[in-house]
């Protein structure tokens, strides 16, 4: 089955830094690669997604990138805020009604 | 709307003792999901549902853990002779048929 690695586990930066997460899948067929935030006490929530016929997608101040060659995509988050703080997971799946499988995490904290 | 509803919120029971967590997705998502996520660890997948059918139980740690969805709505979780390595927040998702998941806030159970 599909394995998803994530790294790095933490990730500390300041405030107007860029942030990049990084994450590398097994499964081929997989194509579909969303990006979750999951802040200190809440649920899971969908920020960026991509999938498998595209290489680059940005909304503001996030973007993600896919290398299906070499499997591997990443979260890049620019202008970093104190707002960003929260745990990112990267997934991974083969489309529409298949399990999403999801990387172990990425704790991000921006210090003032 | 409503979102996904997850009840109890808090459970906490004894070893040995068998536990059920129940999950209201969003009305219409014909997918539901059932993750675990340990303190401090990413999402790990236990069983999808399509509808009523469940494709893919390759998650589900042991035979003590087992999950219904009736109605292509409610789903029930539940874990027999629980024991304290099952302590961990127990995360329901649906989808009305693309990929994007809609988390509900979890189920805490603790294993004294």
């Amino acid at each position: 089955g599909e394995n998803v690695e994530q790294h790095p586990s933490t990730l500390s930066v300041q405030e107007g830094d860029s942030a990049v997460i990084k994450c590398t899948y097994s499964d081929s067929a997989s194509n579909y690669f969303p990006w979750y935030k999951q802040e200190l006490g809440k649920r899971p929530q969908l920020i960026i997604d991509i999938r498998s016929n595209v290489g680059e997608k940005k909304d503001q101040r996030i973007a993600v990138t896919l290398n299906k060659t070499a499997k591997h995509f990443s979260l890049h988050i620019t202008e970093t805020q104190p707002e960003d703080s929260a745990v990112y997971f990267c997934a991974a799946s083969t489309g529409t009604a298949s399990k999403l499988t999801f990387g172990t995490g990425t704790r991000l904290q921006v210090t003032l | 709307g409503a979102g996904v509803s997850q009840s109890p919120s808090n459970k906490v029971t004894e070893k040995g003792k068998d536990v059920e967590l129940r999950c209201d997705p969003i009305s219409g998502h014909t997918a539901l999901y059932w993750y675990r996520q340990s303190l401090g660890q990413g999402l790990e997948f236990l069983i999808y549902f399509q509808g009523n059918s469940a494709p893919d139980k390759s998650g589900l740690p042991s035979d003590r853990f087992s999950a219904e969805r009736t109605g292509g709505s409610v789903s029930t979780l539940t874990i027999q002779r629980t024991q304290q390595e099952d302590s961990a927040v127990y995360l329901c998702a649906s989808t009305p048929g693309h990929e994007k998941l809609f988390f509900g806030s979890g189920t805490q159970l603790s294993v004294l």
